[in-house]
């Protein structure tokens, strides 16, 4: 069945560190790909998402490249703030299908001042 | 519009009571979902609606549960006999049919206690 594996955490950064988490996952096709935050205290928000091989997904300064052949879409920012310590979760959509996500753990962003 | 709402934010139950949550999604959204998440793991589907039909359960789902969504707008989700491993968030989310339909936005979650 489908799957997504994301990194071990926790990750603890200084302010303004690069920043790489990785995913990958397991599906038939051509899966849609997304990343969702979840800050302290507040629900799951849409971060970016990817609907086809080499979609490059945006937002806030993070970014995410659906690369088909090695099965990733590893989020990358190039200067993490403290307000983007949160949870980070990848999760796919399977294809041709508007039902369920397969969530990866989620891991646990940190950044300090 | 307000988001997807969920109520309660949170719940504590003794064992073996029933506990109903609900959700609005978005007005104009067709669809919705929930998941349930357990600490440290990422949510996991339980089951789906388009407008008043119930098109997928997951295994998750036990006879325990059950959800409903009446007229096609809110949604509840009943358990029944709550045992201590149904402690979790349970989260609700809406989408919308058509192009963007694969966005899913969610509610805050609601955090059932089973002591």
């Amino acid at each position: 069945g489908d799957s997504v594996t994301q990194m071990e955490g926790p990750v603890t950064l200084s302010e303004e560190a690069c920043l790489t988490i990785n995913c990958t996952y397991t599906a038939t096709g051509y899966p849609s790909l997304f990343w969702y935050v979840q800050y302290p205290g507040e629900g799951l928000q849409l971060l970016l998402k990817a609907t086809k091989a080499d979609d490059k997904g945006s937002n806030k300064g993070f970014e995410a490249t659906y690369r088909k052949e090695t099965t990733s879409f590893h989020l990358e920012k190039g200067s993490v703030q403290v307000s983007d310590s949160a949870v980070y979760f990848c999760a796919l959509l399977p294809t041709g299908a508007n039902s369920k996500l397969t969530f990866g753990k989620g891991i646990t962003l940190s950044v300090r001042p | 519009d307000t988001g997807v709402s969920q109520d309660p934010r949170h719940k504590i139950t003794k064992r073996g009571q029933n506990v109903t949550f609900r959700c609005d999604p978005i007005s104009e959204h067709n669809r919705l979902y929930w998941y349930r998440q357990t600490l440290g793991q990422g949510p996991e589907f339980l089951t789906y609606f388009q407008n008043e039909a119930q098109l997928e359960k997951s295994r998750l789902l036990s006879d325990r549960f059950s959800a409903e969504r009446p007229k096609g707008s809110f949604s509840t989700l009943e358990i029944q006999r709550t045992e201590q491993g149904d402690s979790a968030m349970y989260l609700c989310a809406s989408s919308p049919t058509g192009g963007a339909s694969y966005e899913q936005y969610f509610g805050p979650g609601t955090r059932l206690t089973v002591t």
